[in-house]
């Protein structure tokens, strides 16, 4: 069983809607979680990190980690044709380094004007 | 500011022949890790480095060697090519500090036949 899991998608929404990806995981001595946005043929490229639990806002995304459950989540608001991509999480031990980092599969999300 | 860069981007190799992967970084970062990306799958990483002369193996480093005689420069080994080793490979540096972003590369794209 893989220590992050990830729904591959894709995931269709229509301009405008609400995107929610989550993850989840299995090992409890992650405290560091990460979203990457990586758009095809391209590196992966960090959008949002957060430590512990709790939930933090940058413009029109919004990371939730909720350790309780081992779920992480990321929403997309206002969702435009230029968030057309894979998305991934990523999380780390507090005791790795941050360049040690487990991923999941990644969403693939499909925005239609 | 160049960031990370990988060569080459596309190669074609035969089973069995030998190749290696450059990786080449202009920000002075302590941390550099090289991943693979395979469908469904993630990434993964191979091997990883926490500064010149030091590198540790990762999750899936079987097959492969690397070395860091420089901080800027990680390149990665394929000793005996097999066709197991199709993938897409991404190298990524980062600060030491915890919160700093990790840049990826752009990928290189191989294809063992």
């Amino acid at each position: 069983q893989k220590e992050v899991e990830q729904d591959p998608g894709p995931l269709s929404v229509p301009e405008g809607a609400i995107v929610s990806l989550n993850c989840t995981y299995s090992n409890s001595a992650f405290q560091y979680f990460m979203w990457y946005r990586q758009y095809s043929r391209k590196g992966p490229e960090l959008l949002m990190y957060t430590y512990s639990s709790g939930n933090k806002e940058d413009g029109r995304f919004t990371a939730q980690v909720d350790k309780s459950s081992k779920y992480i989540s990321l929403f997309i608001r206002d969702s435009q044709p230029s968030d057309s991509a894979t998305y991934l999480c990523a999380m780390s031990a507090l005791t790795d380094s941050w360049g040690k980092l487990q991923f999941g599969a990644g969403t693939q999300v499909v925005v239609t004007p | 500011n160049a960031g990370v860069t990988q060569t080459p981007k596309f190669q074609v190799l035969k089973t069995g022949q030998s190749m290696t992967l450059q990786c080449a970084q202009d920000m002075n970062h302590e941390y550099m890790s090289w991943y693979r990306q395979d469908p469904g799958m993630g990434l993964r990483l191979i091997h990883y480095s926490v500064g010149a002369g030091i590198t540790d193996q990762g999750e899936v480093p079987n097959g492969y060697n690397v070395s860091r005689s420089t901080t800027e420069d990680f390149p990665l080994r394929l000793l005996s090519a097999a066709p197991s080793q199709t993938s897409v490979y991404f190298c990524a540096s980062s600060s030491h500090l915890w919160g700093n972003t990790i840049y990826f590369g752009e990928g290189s794209w191989l294809t063992v036949v």
